[in-house]
């Protein structure tokens, strides 16, 4: 079964600044791969994907996520953040051939001005 | 629009009084889940439907109940809840369960 792993559980950020969300996963398999977001008192919405292809992916709102196979990796990064980027951050991942979504604990990111 | 629709957003109940959280989505999907979320755990799958007539397991299924009579629909049942289902709770849907999930906005359960 696949796992995910967010290192880290709080981050906080002023505004401007660059924010890197660290993710790991483990899998024997071939995976999928997401980012959600879930602003204050809402769902989640989904801030981009990877299925295959380029490793580098672009996402809602100027955020960027790349996969490393070899570390197993999918780490989430937005090079300046703004107030409205406070939120709580979920990765995710699922086997190419199965149905079932496992989320990691989520990473709750606060921005300051 | 686009949208899941759960009802009711908050409730307050007691142990062991059945309850029923609605889901509905006007996307056509075939793939219907529920989660709960609590602090520290992120989102637990508590069951998932395929399609119609079409449910199974997810990590965290004792003490509920779903159905899935319509596409649209998939509500989730807490036949006699207990304090430890208190919890936030999101239904979610997409298509063929290819891992884009659109959320509902979440409904919070307390048993007292």
């Amino acid at each position: 079964a696949q796992s995910v792993t967010q290192l880290d559980s709080q981050v906080p950020v002023f505004e401007e600044a660059p924010v890197e969300l660290r993710c790991n996963y483990s899998s024997s398999v071939s995976v999928y791969l997401f980012w959600y977001v879930q602003y204050p008192n809402q769902g989640l919405q989904l801030l981009l994907k990877y299925l295959s292809g380029s490793t580098l992916v672009k996402g809602i709102n100027g955020f960027e996520a790349e996969f490393n196979k070899s570390q197993t990796s999918f780490h989430l990064r937005k090079p300046s953040v703004h107030i409205s980027d406070t939120a709580e951050y979920f990765c995710a991942v699922s086997l190419t051939n199965d149905y079932k979504l496992s989320f990691g604990a989520g990473t709750t990111v606060t921005v300051r001005a | 629009e686009a949208q899941v629709t759960q009802n009711p957003r908050y409730l307050i109940t007691v142990t062991g009084k059945k309850l029923t959280v609605t889901c509905s989505q006007n996307m056509n999907h075939e793939y219907m889940s529920w989660y709960r979320q609590d602090p520290g755990l992120g989102l637990r799958q508590i069951y998932y439907s395929m399609n119609v007539e079409v449910t199974d397991k997810g990590d965290v299924p004792e003490g509920y109940k779903v159905s899935r009579k319509e596409k649209r629909n998939f509500p989730l049942i807490l036949e006699s809840p207990s304090p430890n289902q208190t919890s936030l709770y999101f239904c979610a849907s997409s298509f063929a369960g290819n891992g884009e999930l659109f959320f509902g906005e979440g409904s919070r359960l307390t048993v007292l």
